[in-house]
């Protein structure tokens, strides 16, 4: 069955720590892999990976796909309270259902 | 702005009753995807439309149906409404293609539809 696994599902830092959050997959026919920040409201895009070894970045934010090991991370620096959301990882597909998403990994960023 | 316009916001109703949650995607995306997220929950994929046609079946319950019109906005309708079904209701657009060909695009979230049922 295909699936995708987050860890840690919840993590406690503070301001101005860094953080790795971890997204690991088993499914079929695999396209691409997307991270998305949820705040209280809709999940907003943040990366997508599609080749293995080449970090995408955005500021503070950074990720990278393996897809010899079937993972990616995400990175934030120097978080800010602003940091806090559900992170979602979430893999695309060719065929069947396309986008595969994890449980989410709830980051609280104290100050 | 996403693009995703999803109505009604905000949904109050009944156990029993029978409810409709419509979504317009981003213009020019033919996929359409229906999620429910509950309190604390993951997103559970419910359905996915791809040019008026379903294309993938999440662990849809039989209460609940979708479909996706000529004009592509799609509607999500929930039928005796149980009080487990409060929720946010999503839905997401992509303008991917179903085959491999298709352009690879990431999904576009609308606001939700929150329902509470009481």
């Amino acid at each position: 069955e295909d699936k995708v696994v987050q860890s840690p599902l919840s993590l406690v830092v503070h301001e101005g720590d860094t953080v790795t959050l971890n997204c690991s997959y088993e499914v079929t026919n695999f396209r691409s892999l997307l991270w998305y920040k949820q705040e209280k409201k809709a999940p907003t895009f943040l990366f997508m990976l599609t080749s293995s070894g080449i970090e995408k970045k955005s500021g503070r934010l950074s990720s990278i796909l393996d897809k010899k090991e079937l993972f990616s991370i995400l990175n934030i620096t120097a978080t800010q309270t602003g940091d806090s959301a559900v992170y979602l990882c979430a893999v695309d597909r060719f065929y069947g259902q396309n986008f595969v998403f994890g449980p989410g990994t709830r980051l609280s960023v104290l100050p | 702005d996403s693009g995703v316009t999803q109505t009604p916001k905000h949904l109050i109703t009944a156990t029993g009753q029978r409810v409709t949650l419509r979504c317009s995607p981003r213009s020019g995306d033919l996929s359409v995807y229906w999620y429910q997220q509950s309190l604390d929950q993951g997103l559970q994929f419910l359905i996915q439309y791809y040019n008026g046609e379903e294309r993938a079946k999440g662990n849809i319950l039989e209460r609940f149906s979708a479909q996706q019109f000529p004009d592509l906005h799609s509607e999500l309708n929930l039928s005796s409404l149980e009080l487990g079904d409060s929720a946010l209701y999503f839905c997401a657009s992509s303008a991917r293609g179903f085959r491999s060909g298709g352009h690879t695009g990431e999904l576009f979230f609308g606001e939700g539809s929150r329902l509470t049922v009481l």
